[in-house]
């Protein structure tokens, strides 16, 4: 079947570490996206690719990096600089261009705890 | 700057008591208004489209509707399987992609037996 991978489901962390957070989808979509979830708050996005070696910043990129090496997969570092990285993460794909583009499909997320 | 209001926060309903939420938007040139449902600790699935006032998409219990300011998520004679938060986002028409939603905050919508 297809759809979305992320692993871990649940990540640990000490502050003043990097953590990446996988996102692996077989849909053949070119477009990709991560996002982060608090209690209270709409989805807020933090980076998406449309194509292989692309990609660019959304709405909260600060502290977080990502890579689009394959068309399959885009891994998300949150990195030591992110000041309240304990959050819900949750990556998505969609077609690119054209009606329905925001139609996204999600993972099942990764929730990260700091320490 | 685009904003989505969806309400009310919260709604416990009796199983079989139809109800609708809301999701008010102002949006410079509306694309697309999308409503996802998400379970605990699950992502979103998506549920439904509406491009252009007037227009209605239904899925089992389930009828969407849209108007130029708001959309509502009518639920009939609901089922404690249809517990879960909505949420609604919408896409501007500036660009293409979906980097351009804004979501709103979700409905938590609890269905007892």
């Amino acid at each position: 079947d297809g759809g979305i991978t992320q692993s871990p489901k649940y990540l640990f962390r000490k502050e003043g570490q990097n953590v990446t957070l996988s996102c692996e989808q077989n849909l053949n979509h070119d477009a990709m996206y991560w996002y982060r979830q608090d209690p209270g708050q709409g989805l807020r996005l933090i980076y998406y690719s449309q194509i292989v070696n692309d990609f660019q910043k959304g709405d909260i990129a600060e502290g977080y990096s990502v890579s689009r090496e394959k068309k399959e997969s885009f891994p998300l570092t949150v990195t030591s600089a992110q000041k309240n990285p304990t959050a819900f993460y949750l990556c998505a794909s969609s077609t690119s261009g054209g009606a329905g583009d925001g139609e996204l499909f999600f993972g099942e997320g990764s929730r990260l705890t700091v320490l | 700057e685009d904003q989505v209001t969806q309400s009310p926060e919260a709604l416990r309903l009796q199983e079989g008591e139809s109800s609708s939420l809301n999701c008010s938007y102002t949006v410079s040139g509306l694309r697309g208004l999308f409503w996802y449902r998400q379970d605990p600790g699950k992502g979103p699935e998506f549920l439904f489209t509406l491009y252009s006032a007037g227009e209605e998409k239904e899925k089992e219990r389930l009828k969407a509707t849209l108007t130029k300011k708001e959309s509502f998520l009518h639920i009939t004679a609901p089922k404690p399987e249809d517990s879960a938060t909505y949420l609604c986002a919408v896409q501007a028409g500036s660009g293409g992609g979906a980097d351009g939603l804004t979501f709103g905050k979700g409905t938590h919508l609890i269905i007892q037996p």
